[in-house]
């Protein structure tokens, strides 16, 4: 069955620092792997996306993703995080059918002034 | 300019009544959904629909009705409302494998 497994429910950081958040998924074919962001009391933007092509993708507010086929892994990463950064970051895969996005339980972000 | 908006943004009731939801994308989506986030954050599909038509009905108890007037709008009407329904619903569109959110409704059932 496809699943996502986002391993760390909260990461805590300080200001400057580099961000790296886990993200494994199962999946049988080739995945549609996105990271979304929510912010307290928001919904959901979306942060970057692969489908194909270049392993290393870059989305928005400086964040970019590595696909890692043979570790089934899909990890969110920031060179410098921001106190705004603050957030809840959600990785979701595609299924294929219609659309159908199966989502992570979610990886809340702090971070130290 | 919202791409996808719903309303009411909050929505306070009592258990046992009926409530809507209204969801509207200006994005020319052919595919829209709505999704549940539990207390723990964790986010599950509900329904999805595709030019009006019913693609995805998962695992919901039949007081969940969605309804497509048009491809624009996606509206939740829940039924008999329980204490457990209290949840932020989350309505998005898609075209092209990539889905796009809503703001979000958080309904509270007392």
């Amino acid at each position: 069955a496809q699943s996502v497994t986002q391993p760390d429910i909260h990461i805590t950081v300080s200001e400057g620092a580099s961000l790296e958040l886990r993200c494994n998924y199962s999946y049988g074919a080739t995945p549609y792997l996105f990271w979304y962001v929510q912010s307290p009391g928001q919904g959901l933007q979306l942060l970057l996306k692969y489908f194909s092509g270049d392993t290393l993708v870059q989305g928005i507010k400086g964040f970019e993703a590595e696909f890692k086929r043979s570790q089934s892994s899909f990890n969110l990463r920031k060179p410098s995080v921001h106190w705004s950064d603050a957030a809840e970051y959600f990785c979701a895969v595609g299924v294929g059918r219609d659309d159908k996005i199966i989502f992570g339980k979610g990886t809340r972000l702090h971070i130290l002034p | 300019d919202t791409a996808v908006s719903q309303t009411p943004k909050y929505l306070v009731t009592q258990m046992g009544n009926d409530k809507s939801i209204k969801c509207e994308q200006n994005l020319g989506h052919d595919t829209m959904y709505w999704y549940k986030q539990d207390s723990k954050k964790f986010l599950k599909i509900m329904f999805s629909y595709n030019n009006k038509e019913l693609i995805i009905n998962e695992t919901v108890p039949n007081r969940f009705s969605p309804k497509s007037p048009d491809k624009a709008h996606l509206n939740l009407h829940i039924n008999s409302l329980e204490l457990g329904d209290s949840a932020v619903y989350f309505c998005a569109s898609s075209q092209l494998d990539t889905q796009y959110f809503g703001p979000g409704t958080r309904l509270t059932v007392l």
